[in-house]
Parts: C-alpha cells; structure tokens; sequence
C-alpha cells in the first residue's frame, strides 16, 4: 500500500463548479499535511496547510480527519485558472528527521 | 529573485555521459532537499541536506548519484553513466523549518533531464 494515496482524476468540472478531492495516508503518527498545487511543466507550489480544525483560505477549504487518515480539499466556484494537478503531502517525523511524502497528485481540469 | 533557482532548466544527454545540476536556495533557509519527478507522480524524495551536512539518501540514490553542499550554500547533483532510466524532473527545494514534523518546501523550477 502506497504511503500517500490519491485519486488520479482528471476531475473534468465546468466553471462555477463545486469539487472536492481526498488523500489518504498510511501512516497514524503523520503529522503536518499540506496541499500543493503543480501546473503543467512547472513546479509544485505550496497552497495551504491542512488541520484537523480546517483551514480556509478564499475559495478553498482544507481539513483533515485523523480518525479516518485522510485529508481533503473543497474548492468552491472554480475558475479556468484553478486547472492544475493537486498534491498531498505528509509529513512524518522519523528516524531524527523530517520525512515529507508525497501523493502522485489529483489532476483538475476547469473547462468553460 | 529570491526564490529558489536551477540550472539547467533542460539537459539533454546521451547514455553514459556524466550529467550535473545546480540549485541555489532561499538564503535564509538551511535546508536543501532534491527530489525526482516522472510524468504522473509525485516528486521523489532522493536527498537532504541540512547546512552542509548530508543528512539522509534514499535508497533510488544508486552510487551513480552524488550530492554535494559546500559551505551550506548551493547544491550541485551529480549523476555519473546516465540511463534512459534517468530521465525525469530533477527538483529542488528549499525549507522553511517548522518543528518537528513540520516544515514548508519551497521549490526551484526543475531540470528536464533527457537521456537518449
């Protein structure tokens, strides 16, 4: 079982839309959880940080169920520019360091 | 700019030939990290450093791979005897350290590494 699993997509949603993803992880002891947003050919950027008592930031909304180990991310009226891979990552402290994992990533398709 | 930088953006090699890239991180961060990304997947996490100090490999590292830090500034990523295995986005990120399990990675644009 992969460390960080997500569901690949494309989610294919019209502008305007309502569109949720999820990310689950293996590991209990993770600690931090974060959404990163990638766009074709550029490098992941961090979007926000994720808690278990959520975090909104404008139109999107992040929040993490440890009981279920897993994390998500709403995003509300989506705009063409929201059109962008989104990856989990995990941070696990382990063996004295930091260990940030990542998730193979959701791919978001906004179309007109 | 004061964000993190790589150098080259893209490289085209042959098999076999050595290859080596270059990242300069965010000045105020002690923490370099390279990681590797194929077409679909999330980077992988190949190496940290903390200051100058190699601090962990992962084990996609072969002996083919060697990373350096000198005096805790650049980085510089060494692949010797190049496979079309290699190919991929060679990335590098800077760190904001949080704590303990927790810190912000703040990336560089990569280099497309193309082995023909």
């Amino acid at each position: 079982r992969k460390e960080v699993e997500q569901d690949p997509g494309p989610f294919n949603v019209p502008e305007g839309a309502t569109v949720a993803f999820n990310c689950t992880y293996s590991n209990s002891a993770s600690q931090s959880f974060f959404w990163y947003r990638q766009d074709c050919r550029k490098e992941p950027k961090l979007l926000m940080s994720v808690y278990s008592s959520g975090n909104e930031d404008g139109r999107f909304t992040a929040q993490l169920n440890r009981a279920s180990q897993y994390i998500s991310l709403l995003i509300r009226d989506s705009k063409l520019s929201d059109s962008a891979t989104y990856l989990c990552v995990v941070i696990l402290f382990s063996g004295g360091y930091n260990k940030l994992i990542f998730g193979a990533g959701t791919r978001l398709a906004v179309h007109p | 700019d004061t964000g993190v930088s790589q150098d080259p953006r893209h490289k085209i090699t042959k098999r076999g030939q050595n290859v080596t890239f270059r990242c300069d991180p965010i000045s105020e961060h002690n923490r370099l990290y390279w990681y590797r990304q194929t077409l679909g997947q999330g980077p992988e996490f190949l190496t940290y450093f903390q200051n100058e100090a190699q601090l962990e490999k992962s084990r996609l590292l072969s002996d083919r791979f060697s990373a350096e830090r000198p005096k805790g500034s650049f980085s510089t990523l060494e692949i010797q005897r190049t496979e079309q295995g290699d190919s991929a986005m060679y990335l590098c990120a800077s760190s904001l350290y949080l704590g303990q399990g927790n810190e912000k990675l703040f990336f560089g644009s990569g280099t497309q590494l193309s082995v023909l």
